[in-house]
């Protein structure tokens, strides 16, 4: 079964609106890392949060990690266009922080 | 600063023939990592190589695929006997060391076997 699991498969918005993305795992982790892939494109990193931190911003991302509930979800506010994209997040175990495991992803389209 | 740099971007292979992904990590960065992309799903981990060394093939195949990162040039995936099975995107992601997290992607080979 998946490591990772984003929750919805797919979103779609209106520009400006704010975009939630949820994503579970199942195993202890030391960092959940988050990533944005445009169709065809290669993957852009977005964002890194340790197992030890509970909320992180970079411009109009936040993540929030819960430990306990082994979820994270990442928030898009102020949604643009060019936000179109898959959104994966990759989490890594103990033992091998090196081996990440993704989800299938959320489609997130943001309409104009 | 240029990133990760996979070549060719687009591969097409006949079945039984081989095929060769290349990578070229970041500057500066010695640990290589190769993961492939089936449709519409998630990456898969398959190999994380250092200079000259695998550290961890466990998501290899175990026939046809081979890995190395050598000495001087690039991380060379080699599939050897294309099926139509091994029609995916590869990527490729390095990072600075095994204490830096953030793995930095290329673009991707996309492998289309006819």
């Amino acid at each position: 079964s998946q490591q990772g699991e984003e929750d919805p498969q797919a979103l779609s918005i209106q520009e400006g609106e704010n975009a939630t993305m949820n994503c579970s795992y199942k195993t202890s982790i030391n960092n959940l890392q988050w990533y944005r892939q445009n169709s065809g494109r290669g993957l852009v990193h977005l964002i890194l949060i340790r197992s030890n931190e509970r909320e992180k911003h970079s411009g109009r991302l936040r993540v929030t990690l819960d430990t306990s509930k082994k979820s994270s979800s990442l928030l898009i506010t102020a949604s643009r266009a060019a936000d179109t994209a898959s959104y994966f997040c990759a989490t890594d175990r103990i033992q091998s922080n090196y081996k990440l495991t993704f989800g299938k992803g959320t489609l997130l389209t943001v309409n104009p | 600063n240029a990133g990760v740099m996979q070549n060719p971007r687009h591969l097409v292979r006949r079945r039984g023939q081989e095929a060769r992904l290349r990578c070229s990590p970041m500057k500066g960065h010695s640990h290589v990592y190769w993961y492939r992309q089936l449709p519409e799903e998630g990456l898969k981990f398959m190999v994380y190589l250092q200079k000259e060394n695998i550290i961890d093939e466990s998501g290899m195949p175990k026939e046809r695929f081979s890995a190395e990162f050598p000495k001087e040039g690039p991380s060379i995936l080699r599939i050897q006997q294309v099926v139509r099975g091994d029609s995916a995107a590869y990527f490729c992601a390095s990072s600075l060391g095994l204490l830096e997290e953030t793995q930095y992607f290329g673009p991707g080979t996309r492998l289309l076997v006819l």
